[in-house]
């Protein structure tokens, strides 16, 4: 099946540094990516969705100045996160879904990636 | 409350069958599905249901529906240790966004 590749998978940053998280699609074309995040027990939070050469639409309560996402390409979408702080710490998940597809297919989820923030 | 929930743990004998429930309140969803999420993971998609069947056989998965009800069941067959995982039910809704419930962690004991 198609495959999402999500890098890194774990990183560990500083108090105010920033932090970029890569979402690759590997065998298919994605226009559009989400970008969520689970916090310990939890479910997933819809962070923002990401569109391919446009704006990311984001949800409520989810800062776009701090959570920068681009998506140049249609197999790639970055979220960074910027003056990192340790409530940033949690595990951020992207998917993709194929161009043109239903919503009766698979979104397609990388593998997570857990930030913690020193 | 959540607009999609769970009860948060199960816990079952290897062999047994295992029953997970959610609930949701928006009615509109095409449709709803079932993901698996194991220890420090993404998710994989288990099954989907469209919103105008009752029923749906997978091998070892049979998925509920009940839309008066507001209420979908995920039931695995002869559950085996490597079922142990976290399963979160999710609806389909506009602009191709899913909504997922609360997660269910399924723990298979021998």
């Amino acid at each position: 099946g198609a495959v999402v590749s999500q890098h890194p998978s774990r990183v560990i940053c500083k108090s105010g540094t920033s932090v970029k998280i890569e979402c690759r699609s590997l065998d298919f074309q994605a226009t559009t990516m989400f970008w969520y995040r689970q916090f310990p027990k939890q479910s997933l939070m819809l962070m923002a969705t990401s569109n391919e050469g446009s704006k990311a639409t984001y949800e409520q309560g989810v800062e776009k100045d701090k959570f920068l996402i681009n998506h140049a390409s249609l197999t790639l979408s970055t979220l960074t996160v910027t003056s990192a702080h340790p409530e940033d710490s949690s595990f951020y998940i992207c998917s993709a879904r194929a161009q043109g597809v239903p919503m009766n297919t698979e979104a397609f989820f990388g593998q997570g990636t857990r930030l913690t923030v020193v | 409350g959540e607009d999609v929930e769970q009860s948060l743990f199960l816990s079952v004998r290897e062999g047994d069958s295992s029953v997970i429930n959610c609930t949701y309140t928006d009615s509109s969803s095409t449709y709803l599905y079932w993901y698996k999420q194991e220890p420090g993971a993404g998710l994989q998609l288990l099954t989907y249901i469209f919103s105008n069947m009752d029923m749906k056989q997978d091998q070892r998965l049979t998925v509920l529906l009940n839309k008066k009800d507001k209420h979908l069941s995920l039931r695995i067959a002869d559950t085996q240790t490597g079922d142990s995982a976290i399963y979160f039910c999710a609806r389909g809704g506009g602009g191709n966004k899913l909504t997922f419930g609360t997660g269910t962690q399924l723990k298979v004991e021998l």
